[in-house]
């Protein structure tokens, strides 16, 4: 089974921090991703990995950076927290391979921001 | 770029059957996926329509018509445990996908 684990379940932060989210998996996926999860506007892609060091903007990168420097792990950093980004942050990974390959979702990191 | 509808929410007696429907407007077409979310929990991927026509997978079935770019998640013998959102979801290009908002399932008894 794919395993893709979130360093935390719930973080409290405050306004202005720096603050990172961790995110790991353990099937060699090349393709990782980071997404928002806010009630009534489903799942936002923020950025997303193709490959170890390569990174590209989703939909809603505006406050945010990601750091791929090991295939496994994928780091998603709010550079200056605002009380805006608080939300449910969802990683996931997939295989190369196309559309057609699933992604596989870690179990969430709910973030507020103080 | 990328546009999906669905219903916001859907409710069905246990036992039954519901439909789940999905419109897209999208710049490219790389298939039509769903998942599936119990509340508190992470986003499973439940199946994928590349071509037109009927995908079964035991009490679950998708459906796609890329002629009128709709969808649709067919659920069978609807049991408690089914209630969820499910979310249905379009590539955007080789790598991403791009989410509708997703349709929040209540099965009553």
């Amino acid at each position: 089974d794919v395993k893709v684990t979130q360093s935390s379940r719930y973080l409290v932060k405050r306004t202005g921090e720096k603050v990172f989210l961790e995110c790991v998996q353990d099937m060699d996926h090349e393709n990782m991703f980071w997404y928002r999860q806010d009630p009534g506007l489903g799942l936002r892609l923020i950025y997303f990995s193709y490959d170890v060091k390569m990174k590209e903007k989703g939909d809603i990168p505006e406050g945010y950076s990601v750091s791929r420097e090991k295939k496994e792990r994928f780091s998603l950093i709010l550079e200056s927290a605002s009380t805006n980004q608080t939300s449910m942050y969802l990683c996931a990974s997939r295989s190369t391979g196309g559309s057609n390959q699933p992604q596989h979702f870690g179990d969430g990191t709910r973030l507020s921001i103080l | 770029g990328q546009s999906l509808e669905q219903p916001s929410e859907v409710t069905a007696v246990e036992g039954a059957i519901v439909q789940i429907n999905c419109t897209y407007q999208t710049s490219g077409f790389y298939g039509l996926s769903w998942y599936q979310q119990h509340d508190g929990g992470a986003p499973t991927f439940l199946s994928y329509n590349a071509l037109d026509g009927l995908e079964e997978t035991g009490r679950f079935s998708s459906f796609l018509s890329r002629s009128d770019s709709y969808g649709y998640l067919l659920l069978q013998e609807l049991q408690m445990k089914d209630s969820a959102s499910y979310f249905c979801a379009t590539g955007a290009g080789s790598y991403q996908l791009t989410f509708g908002k997703g349709t929040k399932l209540s099965v009553i008894p």
